[in-house]
């Protein structure tokens, strides 16, 4: 069946380098996808999010890229800090949100 | 906090003991979730209701009872659960319908549960 999947399922890097955290998605009739972060001991928190008629959002130090023709979605986070240290779940609408196996990202000092 | 609050934050249970997770959330949202989240699996979602209506069952095992008096309170009734229930449940609401954007779940920051 579809399914939302990430390649990685960790991800280690340094402080003030960039991260880039990838999504798979097979249901072509997604319309919309949203980043989550979850931290140690929180429910996931919105990131960013971003409609299919669009191919990049930035917001504030990340920005999501959307390749519809492959089916892939990023999350890139710009100088990486140790609070950035999280799992990172992508999500799908297909109706409900369908969300993806999550990477762990973390920030060595 | 996230405007969604969970209770309890941990449990442990028995299989044959009787227990509930409470959701309450103080958005102004119509829609309120439980997800299960297990170690190394994406989020499952087990039920949706809308305006107090179950709008989704996701082949819970009937051992999962949810119970939702208001669009403001969720709560999941536990019983006669299995050593593989243990997981962290996680309630979310967001704004009614399914149109993109209004599906932006806000997430409790979930009850965690052992099931012995």
């Amino acid at each position: 069946g579809e399914s939302v999947g990430l390649h990685l399922p960790t991800l280690s890097v340094q402080e003030g380098d960039n991260s880039i955290i990838n999504c798979a998605y097979s249901n072509s009739a997604s319309d919309y996808f949203i980043w989550y972060k979850q931290e140690s001991g929180k429910g996931p928190q919105f990131i960013i999010d971003i409609r299919s008629n669009m191919d990049k959002r930035q917001g504030q130090r990340v920005t999501v890229l959307l390749n519809k023709t492959v089916k892939h979605l990023s999350l890139q986070i710009a100088a990486t800090q140790p609070g950035d240290s999280a799992v990172y779940f992508c999500a799908e609408n297909i109706g409900d949100m369908r969300f993806g196996a999550g990477t762990r990202l973390t920030v060595k000092p | 906090e996230t405007g969604v609050t969970q209770t309890p934050r941990h449990l442990v249970m028995g299989m044959t003991n009787k227990k509930s997770l409470k959701c309450e959330q103080h958005l102004g949202h119509n829609a309120m979730y439980w997800y299960k989240q297990s170690a190394k699996k994406p989020l499952e979602l087990m039920f949706v209701y809308n305006f107090k209506e179950q709008t989704e069952n996701n082949s819970v095992p009937s051992r999962f009872s949810p119970e939702c008096p208001n669009s403001s309170h969720l709560f999941l009734h536990l019983h006669t659960l299995q050593p593989e229930d243990s997981a962290l449940y996680l309630c979310a609401s967001s704004q009614a319908g399914r149109a993109a954007g209004a599906n932006v779940l806000t997430f409790g920051a979930g009850s965690r549960l052992t099931v012995l």
